[in-house]
């Protein structure tokens, strides 16, 4: 099973508008990381926050941890049509040495 | 600017056939991925390596094998294609202590197995 789950699945917005979505894992995690994928394409690295973090910022990009919940969450803000794309977490286990995806979020950001 | 780049966009091929997936990095880095991507399942890491000539299965290395003879190649190969085998490979590097540092991920190969 996957160790990331994303919520929603999927997510339509106004441009302008912000646009948030959550992950949830299972087990102890080492860091979380966020990529971007454009339809098609390889992934993008957006942001690596690690255990001992809450919450690191990056451009308009805001991301939360909470590892009592075991959850994150990715905050776009004043989202633009170029935001489009699919958005993954994934997480190291504590002891691990593998990423491991959740399935995504599909965000539509309209003109 | 790091680069990775796989040896196709799009590739298909037919039953039982023996396929190459070749990714290579100009980074330097250490540890190399391959991953497939299939829709409503996330990444699945098949394969990874951290150094020349050493590999470690992922999650689901069934059906695949790798090759790792330089730093900067790492490649995948299907001994024996198969329609289940259809999908989106990725292939990722990136450098330091295993997975834990950020990934930098090729444009995908999409193959077809008929």
């Amino acid at each position: 099973s996957q160790q990331g789950e994303e919520d929603p699945q999927a997510l339509s917005i106004q441009e302008g508008e912000n646009a948030t979505m959550n992950c949830s894992y299972k087990t102890s995690i080492n860091n979380l990381q966020w990529y971007r994928q454009n339809s098609g394409r390889g992934l993008v690295h957006l942001i690596l926050i690690r255990s001992n973090e809450r919450e690191k910022h990056s451009g308009r990009l805001r991301v939360t941890l909470d590892t009592s919940k075991k959850s994150s969450s990715l905050l776009i803000t004043a989202s633009r049509a170029a935001d489009t794309a699919s958005y993954f977490c994934a997480t190291v286990k504590a002891a691990g040495n593998k990423l491991t995806f959740g399935g995504g979020t599909r965000v539509l950001v309209k003109p | 600017d790091v680069k990775v780049t796989q040896s196709s966009r799009y590739l298909v091929k037919r039953t039982g056939e023996k396929v190459f997936l070749e990714c290579v990095q100009d980074m330097d880095h250490e540890n190399m991925f391959w991953y497939r991507q299939d829709p409503g399942l996330g990444l699945r890491l098949i394969y990874f390596s951290y150094d020349v000539k050493m590999k470690e299965k992922g999650d689901i290395p069934e059906g695949y094998s790798v090759s790792r003879e330089k730093k900067e190649r790492f490649s995948l190969i299907l001994e024996s294609a198969s329609t289940n085998q259809t999908s989106m490979y990725l292939c990722a590097s990136n450098d330091g202590r295993g997975a834990l540092n950020e990934q930098f991920f090729g444009p995908g190969t999409r193959l077809t197995v008929l």
